[in-house]
């Protein structure tokens, strides 16, 4: 059964922190890997990483993939109030298919 | 350009009853995808369709159907009601096959009582 795990569940901190997620995965047919970010309803695409080692940046986030280790890392630095949120992360496993981590929920405190 | 919408946004059933959840998207995207999600859970995927007249099972399809008849609407229809179902569910659109990336709806929180 395919499978994504995501750590911690949940993180507390002070506004200005840098906070590492993870997430790792075992499924059968790799093809991408993807980040949301889901404050109080949809989810909100991030990134998507298909190949291992580039980081993607996008402002404070960013995110690598390590395929020989099968996981991934969300890095989020100078956090903000506006940062708090659940950060999903999901395996693209083909024909249409994504497999979701529970998430972690993430509270930046002021 | 609405993007997905779905309605109701909250609904309340008794055990038995059906209803159906409305899903419409105005991307012209040829993906689409219903997916639920428990409290404290990550996603799983209900039922997607590549396309108007095609639909498929996703991981978790049992008490639930779909049809997909034009290529902006896509709704899941819940037969027989029951408490495993309480959920908030999610809609969801893609214009890519792979890699791509799915934009959601607002959701719709369903409680069967």
């Amino acid at each position: 059964e395919d499978k994504v795990v995501q750590s911690p569940l949940s993180l507390v901190v002070h506004e200005g922190d840098t906070v590492t997620l993870n997430c790792s995965y075992e499924v059968t047919n790799f093809r991408s890997l993807l980040w949301y970010k889901q404050e109080k309803k949809a989810p909100t695409f991030l990134f998507m990483l298909t190949s291992s080692g580039i980081e993607k940046k996008s402002g404070r986030l960013s995110s690598i993939l390590d395929k020989k280790e099968l996981s991934s890392i969300l890095n989020i630095t100078a956090t903000q109030t506006g940062d708090s949120a659940i950060y999903l992360c999901a395996v693209e496993v083909g024909a249409q298919k994504l497999v979701f981590g529970q998430g972690t929920r993430l509270t930046i405190n002021p | 350009n609405a993007g997905v919408t779905q309605t109701p946004k909250f609904r309340i059933l008794k055990i038995g009853q059906s209803m159906t959840l409305q899903c419409t998207q105005d991307m012209n995207h040829n993906y689409m995808y219903w997916y639920r999600q428990d409290p404290g859970m990550g996603l799983k995927l209900i039922y997607y369709s590549v396309g108007a007249g095609i639909t498929d099972k996703g991981e978790v399809p049992n008490g639930y159907n779909v049809s997909r008849s034009t290529t902006e609407d896509f709704p899941l229809r819940l037969e027989l009601a029951a408490p495993s179902q309480t959920s908030v569910y999610f809609c969801a659109s893609s214009l890519l096959a792979w890699p791509g990336e799915q934009y959601f709806g607002p959701g719709t929180r369903l409680t069967v009582t």
